[in-house]
């Protein structure tokens, strides 16, 4: 099955400057790749998607990136504001059929006034 | 927030004792998951279902059953639980067809002593 490995696990920066999360997944197959903002407990919302046949996408402050060949692809906040601070996950789409994915096991981002 | 609820939204049961969770949904969407989360695992996928009494296994199935009789609800149940059950369960679905995007319900705390 889909393994994704998500660094850092944990993340501080200070307000203003930028972050940036990475991911790695193994099954070439896979061709969907969201990413979710989890704040202390509240649900996973996703702020930002990128599909297999594009390279970029950028909303705002948020942008990922995705290298097929190497099969990873990135989160970057720049500018970033405390209430950037929460937990960050990325996932693979591995079974376009069920619409099963395969998540990270997060990134806690602090952002220091 | 996709019309999704989940009940209870706590719970504390002790081990052996049966349990079901529910999960509700007001736009008739056809696909429903259920995941758990655990600190440093992120979100892992119990069972899924796309239909009504079409269901499959995730990754952490075992010592889980689910049933979907109605498009709108689908619900988790722990036979036996166990306290390796303690755990955040989510719900969740896809928006709609030809969507990969995965809407969260609020999140069910359970707590197996």
């Amino acid at each position: 099955g889909e393994n994704v490995e998500q660094h850092p696990s944990t993340l501080s920066v200070q307000e203003g400057d930028s972050a940036v999360i990475k991911c790695t997944y193994s099954d070439s197959a896979s061709n969907y790749f969201p990413w979710y903002k989890q704040e202390l407990g509240k649900r996973p919302q996703l702020i930002i998607d990128i599909r297999s046949n594009v390279g970029e996408k950028k909303d705002q402050r948020i942008a990922v990136t995705l290298n097929k060949t190497a099969k990873h692809f990135s989160l970057h906040i720049t500018e970033t504001q405390p209430e950037d601070s929460a937990v960050y996950f990325c996932a693979a789409l591995y079974n376009t059929n069920a619409g099963k994915s395969t998540f990270g096991d997060g990134t806690t981002l602090t952002v220091k006034p | 927030d996709a019309g999704i609820t989940q009940s209870p939204r706590h719970k504390v049961t002790e081990t052996g004792t049966p349990v079901t969770l529910r999960c509700h949904q007001t736009e008739n969407h056809r696909y429903m998951y259920w995941y758990r989360q655990d600190p440093g695992h992120g979100l892992r996928l119990i069972h899924y279902s796309y239909g009504v009494k079409d269901t499959d296994k995730g990754e952490v199935s075992d010592g889980y059953s689910v049933s979907r009789s109605k498009t709108e609800d689908f619900l988790l149940t722990l036979e036996s639980a166990t306290s390796s059950q303690t755990s955040v369960y989510f719900c969740a679905i896809i928006s709609g067809p030809g969507s990969y995007e995965q809407y969260f319900g609020p999140g069910t705390r359970l707590t197996v002593t």
